[in-house]
């Protein structure tokens, strides 16, 4: 499974559109880019997902570069409730697919 | 609304005990997992099921075993529980085959083992 690389946390401010890159330098040909947001005390959800260019839901943008070795989860105009944990995933989204979770990416969104 | 369910959100039990957690899906989904979370580690893979009464171990699966008799349901077994396994324990399920593949997730059961 290809590794992925994401910072261990970060902070914004409400209202303000929040950035988060990962790094997945291995990324086979066959693998989907699959992010998840968890809250505390609670299990992961699933927010978006995508495999090339660019992918919107009512949640957040999700923008992957031509050579897919990253992507970026952004999420417009945050608020407070939008502080989680969020995590990067790829994989082949097959069959005998496993979810790897790294240790994801705190973010802290401040009044 | 699709679920994954699990038996308890907190439990405490003594060391040397057997524990049980159980997790139901009502998705019919193939796929069911067991991971546990500690802070700073992220989740951990323990066990995961492809199929009825089939079984693979995970990254961590000393002192857990597992069990699925019915494809809804998944359940982990502490056969003898030690303050080490004292943790946040979340099941999750997914469908086989599919190319873009979603996990749905439990509440999560935290476990203390005094």
């Amino acid at each position: 499974l290809a590794k992925t690389t994401q910072p261990i946390s970060m902070d914004s401010y409400e209202g303000q559109e929040v950035n988060i890159t990962c790094s997945h330098n291995n990324i086979a040909t066959n693998d989907y880019i699959t992010w998840y947001q968890q809250f505390p005390s609670q299990g992961p959800r699933f927010i978006i997902q995508g495999y090339k260019t660019k992918v919107t839901n009512e949640v957040a943008s999700l923008f992957i570069p031509a050579d897919r070795k990253s992507s970026t989860l952004s999420l417009p105009r945050v608020s407070l409730s939008d502080t989680a944990v969020y995590y990067c995933l790829v994989g082949d989204g097959g069959g005998s697919y496993i979810p790897t979770f790294g240790r994801g990416t705190s973010l802290i969104v401040h009044p | 609304d699709v679920k994954v369910t699990q038996s308890s959100r907190y439990l405490v039990k003594r060391t040397g005990e057997k524990v049980f957690l159980e997790c139901v899906q009502d998705m019919d989904h193939e796929n069911m997992f067991w991971y546990r979370q500690d802070p700073g580690l992220g989740l951990r893979l323990i066990y995961f099921s492809y199929d009825v009464k089939m079984k693979e171990k995970g990254d961590i699966p000393e002192g857990y075993s597992v069990s699925r008799e019915k494809k809804e349901r998944f359940s982990l077994i502490l056969e003898s529980a030690s303050t080490n396994q004292t943790s946040m324990y979340l099941c999750a399920s997914s469908l086989f085959g599919s190319s873009n593949t979603e996990a749905f997730f439990g509440q999560g059961t935290r476990l203390t083992v005094v």
